[in-house]
């Protein structure tokens, strides 16, 4: 079935330095793909998205780009900083993302020391 | 006042109890659903309704049942809670086009 796996946690890093979280899915369609972030007792927020292969999702300095060839929609922000502390979320849509259902990857939680 | 608001935010409840946790939203979006969180497992998706007069089971419904009483609200019920019903749980809205939004989740305690 349709799924998405990501690196597991806890990422500890430290201010400044650069960040790598990876995802890859398995998807019978051509989905759309997210990164959702969730910060402490918080909900989900949408952080970034890409509908089609090659696209590049980006906000608040991080990016992903749709891999289609390795299936696959990284994560990466060049200098992190102690307020990106939060659980990250990527997930998939198979009905263009607002239409269907999302499935989500197990989280990956990331903790940024000063 | 936040777009998707979720009530109670805590709850501690006890086994076989009867349990309704409620979803209201001004996004004006059709589409509601709602996910369960546990830790390591992600987001699961419980139920899910694309209009007032749709509703659709998700990946993990059983022990679950749910009411979309207005487009604006989407209520889940526990029955008869038991305690591996402890979680976060969150509900969301969406539209075409808008993504998802989602509320600051009700994290539930069956004791």
């Amino acid at each position: 079935g349709d799924s998405v796996t990501q690196m597991e946690g806890p990422v500890t890093l430290s201010e400044e330095a650069f960040l790598t979280i990876n995802c890859t899915y398995t998807a019978t369609g051509y989905p759309s793909l997210f990164w959702y972030v969730q910060y402490p007792g918080e909900g989900l927020q949408l952080l970034l998205k890409a509908t089609k292969a090659d696209d590049k999702g980006s906000n608040k300095g991080f990016e992903a780009t749709y891999r289609k060839e390795t299936t696959s929609f990284h994560l990466e922000k060049g200098s992190v900083q102690v307020s990106d502390s939060a659980v990250y979320f990527c997930a998939l849509s198979l009905f263009g993302g607002s239409q269907g259902n999302l499935i989500f990857g197990k989280g990956t939680k990331l903790s940024v020391k000063p | 006042d936040a777009d998707v608001t979720q009530t109670p935010r805590n709850r501690i409840t006890k086994t076989g109890k009867r349990i309704m946790l409620e979803c209201s939203q001004t996004k004006g979006h059709d589409r509601m659903y709602w996910y369960r969180q546990d830790p390591g497992l992600g987001l699961r998706l419980i139920y899910y309704s694309f209009d007032v007069k749709d509703i659709n089971k998700g990946e993990i419904s059983d022990g679950y049942s749910v009411s979309r009483q207005a487009q604006a609200k989407f209520s889940l019920s526990l029955e008869s809670a038991i305690p591996n019903q402890t979680a976060l749980y969150f509900c969301a809205t969406s539209v075409t086009g808008k993504g998802y939004t989602f509320g600051s989740g009700t994290r539930l305690t069956v004791v």
